[in-house]
C-alpha cells in the first residue's frame, strides 16, 4: 500500500464549478499536509498548508483535513481556466521526525473548460 | 525575487553519455533536494544536502550523483542515461529538515534520453 493515495483523474469541469480533489493516507504520523499545483511542463508550487485537522481558507481555496479518517481534502470554488493544472497532495510527520520528508500523491490532472 | 533555478530547462542527451543538471537558490536555504518525476507519478526524491551532509535514498541507482559546492548551488550528474531516467527532474530547497518545513521548487529540467 502507499503511503499516500491520490485519484489521478484527469477532472474536466466547466468554468465556475466548485472542484473537490482529495487524497488518503496511511501513516498515522502524519501531521503537515500541503497542496501543491504544478502547471505543465514547470515545477510545483505550493498553494496551501496545514497543520493537523481542521479547515483551512485562502480565497477561492479551501484545504481539509481529517485525521481520524485519514483523508484530505483540497476545494476550488468559482473554479478558472487558469486553474487547469495537476494538483499534488504532500504531506510529513511531525517536528520529531528526523527528516521531513514530504511524500507525495501523484497529482490530479484538473482541466476547466470556459 | 528569492527563487530556485534550475538550468537547462530541456535537456537532450544520447544514451549513455554523462549530462549534468544545475541547480540554484537565493534563499540561502540549508537543505537542498533532487527529485525525478515522472510522466503522472509522484515524484520520487533522489537525495538532499544538509549544508555539506549528503544523504542518498536507498533506492537511488548509483548511476545517479551529486554534488553541492556552495550554498547556492548544486548539480545533479547522471554517468550513463538510460532511456528510463527519462524524467522531468525537480529540485527544491528548505531551510531545515524537521517535520512540517516547505519546499521550494524550482521549475524542472526535462531530460530526454535519445
Amino acid at each position: 500500500q502507499k503511503e499516500v493515495e491520490q485519484d489521478p483523474g484527469p477532472l474536466s469541469v466547466p468554468e465556475g464549478a466548485i472542484v473537490s480533489l482529495n487524497c488518503t493516507y496511511s501513516n498515522s504520523a502524519f501531521q503537515y499536509f500541503m497542496w501543491y499545483r504544478q502547471y505543465s511542463r514547470k515545477g510545483p508550487e505550493l498553494l496551501m498548508y496545514t497543520y493537523s485537522s481542521g479547515n483551512k481558507e485562502d480565497g477561492r481555496f479551501t484545504a481539509q483535513v481529517d485525521k481520524s479518517s485519514k483523508y484530505i481534502s483540497l476545494f476550488i470554488r468559482d473554479s478558472q481556466p487558469s486553474d487547469s493544472a495537476t494538483y499534488l497532495c504532500a504531506m510529513s510527520a511531525g517536528r520529531g521526525s528526523t527528516l521531513g520528508r514530504l511524500y507525495f500523491g501523484r497529482g490530479t490532472q484538473l482541466t476547466v473548460w470556459p | 525575487d528569492a527563487m530556485v533555478i534550475q538550468n537547462p530547462r530541456y535537456q537532450v542527451t544520447q544514451f549513455g553519455k554523462p549530462v549534468t543538471l544545475s541547480c540554484s537558490q537565493t534563499l540561502n536555504h540549508n537543505v537542498m533536494y533532487w527529485y525525478q518525476q515522472k510522466s503522472s507519478q509522484a515524484p520520487k526524491l533522489l537525495f538532499h544536502y544538509y549544508d555539506k551532509d549528503f544523504n542518498n535514498e536507498a533506492d537511488t541507482p548509483d548511476n545517479f550523483q551529486s554534488r553541492r559546492p556552495n550554498t547556492s548551488f548544486c548539480f545533479l550528474d547522471i554517468r550513463s542515461p538510460g532511456l528510463g531516467d527519462a524524467a522531468m527532474y525537480l529540485c527544491a530547497t528548505s531551510r531545515g529538515t524537521s517535520g512540517g518545513e516547505t519546499q521550494y521548487f524550482g521549475p524542472g529540467t526535462r531530460l530526454l534520453v535519445l
